[in-house]
């Protein structure tokens, strides 16, 4: 079964902290994405990545093919960086333009 | 540039009424995507359009959905005799080709059953 498990599920942070949120996935990808939703929100998307690593301002996505493992860091965190933070990936094969999603990292930074 | 956008954004219906949802992709776009998120649940993958053609609808519930993408105009998501459980809330996404690009999202429309 094709699965994206992210940890943690719910996660507190002072303000200045480095964030990290774990994202797994069960079979071969052709790509994995991150996405922000605030509260009752719209969905950004953060980045789009298939390998490495990429970085924009404080946040960072890095990806191991081998390991089936992606993670996202924020550093010098704020409070504005509170959201729910989504972690999908397009499984390879046939339908490679679905994305399949996780059920999201609710992030809480105190001030 | 306008980006992906979705009207209605919040949408009251009671039971046994129609919804119908619509998404106007970013320009240059004719690839769209319906999700739906039902509370405390993640987002799911309900279908797949290009212009005046379904893809993939592998995601919608058999009964009552439907989903359109005409050669001019809005996709619009069509929910017939709405329940309860329908209240959820429905975003779509649009991309400029369908394979291994990004998909940009819409603000969602929030439907409430009541």
């Amino acid at each position: 079964k094709n699965e994206v498990e992210q940890s943690p599920q719910n996660l507190t942070a002072q303000e200045g902290e480095f964030i990290t949120i774990n994202c797994s996935y069960s079979v071969g990808i052709s790509a994995l994405h991150w996405l922000q939703q605030h509260p009752g929100g719209g969905i950004v998307s953060l980045f789009m990545l298939s390998s490495g690593k990429k970085k924009h301002g404080r946040l960072i996505a890095t990806i191991n093919i081998q390991e089936k493992h992606s993670s996202l860091h924020i550093t010098a965190s704020h409070p504005r960086d509170s959201a729910v933070y989504i972690c999908a990936v397009r499984f390879s094969g046939g339908s490679n333009y679905k994305l399949t999603f996780g059920k999201g990292t609710l992030l809480t930074v105190n001030p | 540039n306008a980006g992906v956008m979705q009207n209605p954004r919040h949408l009251v219906r009671r039971r046994g009424q129609e919804a119908r949802l619509r998404c106007s992709p970013m320009k240059g776009h004719s690839h769209v995507y319906w999700y739906r998120q039902l509370p405390e649940e993640g987002l799911k993958f309900m279908v797949y359009l290009q212009k005046e053609n379904i893809i993939d609808e592998s995601g919608m519930p058999k009964e009552r959905f439907s989903a359109e993408f005409p050669k001019e105009g809005p996709s619009i998501l069509r929910i017939q005799q709405v329940v309860r459980g329908d209240s959820a809330a429905y975003f779509c996404a649009s991309s400029s080709s369908g394979d291994r690009v990004e998909q940009y999202f819409g603000p969602g429309t929030r439907l409430t059953v009541t």
